[in-house]
This record gives C-alpha cells, structure tokens and sequence, in this order.
C-alpha cells in the first residue's frame, strides 16, 4: 500500500465549478498535513495546512479526518489559474521529511 | 531576499557516470532536504542535512550522498548513474528542524540519463 494515496485525474472542470479531492494516508502516527500546488515543470509551494478541525482559506477549505485516515481539499468557484497538480501531503512524524502523493491533475477550462 | 537556489537547471548525462547537483537555502534557512520527482510521481524524499550532518534518509541506495557545507550550502551526488536516475531533483530549506509548513522548495534540477 501506497503511503500516501491520490486520485491521479485528471480533473477537468469549467471555470466557477466545485471540485473535491480526495487522499489516504496510511502512518496512523503522522502528526501533519499539507496540501501543495505545483505548476507544470515548476516547484512545489504549500497551498495550505489541513488540520482535524479543518481550516478554509478563501475559496480553499481542507479537512482531516484522523479515524478513516483520510484527508480532503475543496476548491470553490474555480478560477482559470487553479490549473495545476495538487499533491497531498504527510508530514510525518519527524520534522522536514515529507511523504507525497501522487498529485492530482486540476485543469480548470473556460 | 535570495530564496533557494540550485544548479545547474538542466542536466545530461549517460549511464554510469557522476553526478554532482548543488543547492544554496533560502536567506536565514539551515537546513536543506532533497527530493527525487520522476516524471508523472510525486517529490520523494532522499535525504535532510542539518548542522553538516546528515539527519535524516529516504529509500535511496548509497549511490546517493550528499554534503552540507558551514554555510548551509548543500550538494548531491550520485554514482554509477541508471536510467531511473532520470528526474527532477528538488532542494528544500527550513530553519532549523522546525514544522514542515516552513519548507521553501527550489526551482530543482531535471536530470537526464541516457
């Protein structure tokens, strides 16, 4: 089993669209989590924390779900430059070692 | 405000040869991690370097090393090059051995191995 599983996509949706994806993580000890946006051919960059509580962020809201393992990003009133692949992170137990997934493929259309 | 560096962007090179990729941390950052992205995968992690030792490491094979120099500045190695080698190699710094949400990735290095 993968460490840290996501739906590859691609996704592709029009421009103002709600869209959902999904991860499973499988170190039930792992204390952190991250979504990260990377743009073709160029670095990661954090997009946002998840906690159990969940957290939003403008049109952003993550949500960790501790019991099933499982955590969520829903990206609301798509915009053009949300195009990107969105990598779902755990952080782990021990500080800078971070386990990604596979990232899935946003393509947000007009 | 420099944030982190590497060199060189693009790389060549063929079966069985070394390989030496270098990394300067953001302004401020002492520690550096490395990644492994292949083509279509997510980053992997292959090794952290903090305070000139290395603290941390992924599944990699020792043909993989590395080095943290006194001013934070890091290098990866690789020996006896393979084919999979091929990827995108991304340096990140932090400060210190702090929360992973103060990660700062480079633009990486994308080798190729023919």
């Amino acid at each position: 089993r993968k460490e840290v599983e996501q739906d590859p996509g691609p996704f592709n949706v029009p421009e103002g669209a709600t869209v959902a994806f999904n991860c499973t993580y499988s170190n039930s000890a792992s204390q952190s989590f991250f979504w990260y946006r990377q743009d073709c051919r160029k670095e990661p960059k954090l997009l946002m924390s998840v906690y159990s509580s969940g957290n939003e962020d403008g049109r952003f809201t993550a949500q960790l779900n501790r019991a099933s393992q499982y955590i969520s990003l829903l990206i609301r009133d798509s915009k053009l430059s949300d195009s990107a692949t969105y990598l779902c992170v755990d952080g782990g137990t021990s500080y800078g070692k971070l386990t990604f997934g596979q990232g899935t493929i946003l393509t947000v259309h007009p | 405000d420099a944030g982190v560096t590497q060199s060189p962007t693009h790389l060549i090179k063929t079966r069985g040869q070394q390989v030496t990729l270098r990394c300067s941390p953001k302004s401020g950052h002492d520690t550096v991690s490395w990644y492994q992205q292949a083509l279509g995968q997510g980053p992997q992690f292959i090794f952290q370097y903090y305070e000139e030792e290395e603290r941390q490491r992924g599944n990699f094979p020792d043909r993989f090393s590395g080095h943290q120099f006194p001013n934070y500045s890091s290098e990866l190695n690789v020996n006896a090059l393979l084919l999979g080698d091929s990827a995108l190699y991304l340096c990140a710094s932090s400060f210190g051995l702090g929360e992973a949400s103060t990660l700062h990735f480079g633009n990486g290095t994308r080798l190729t191995v023919t």
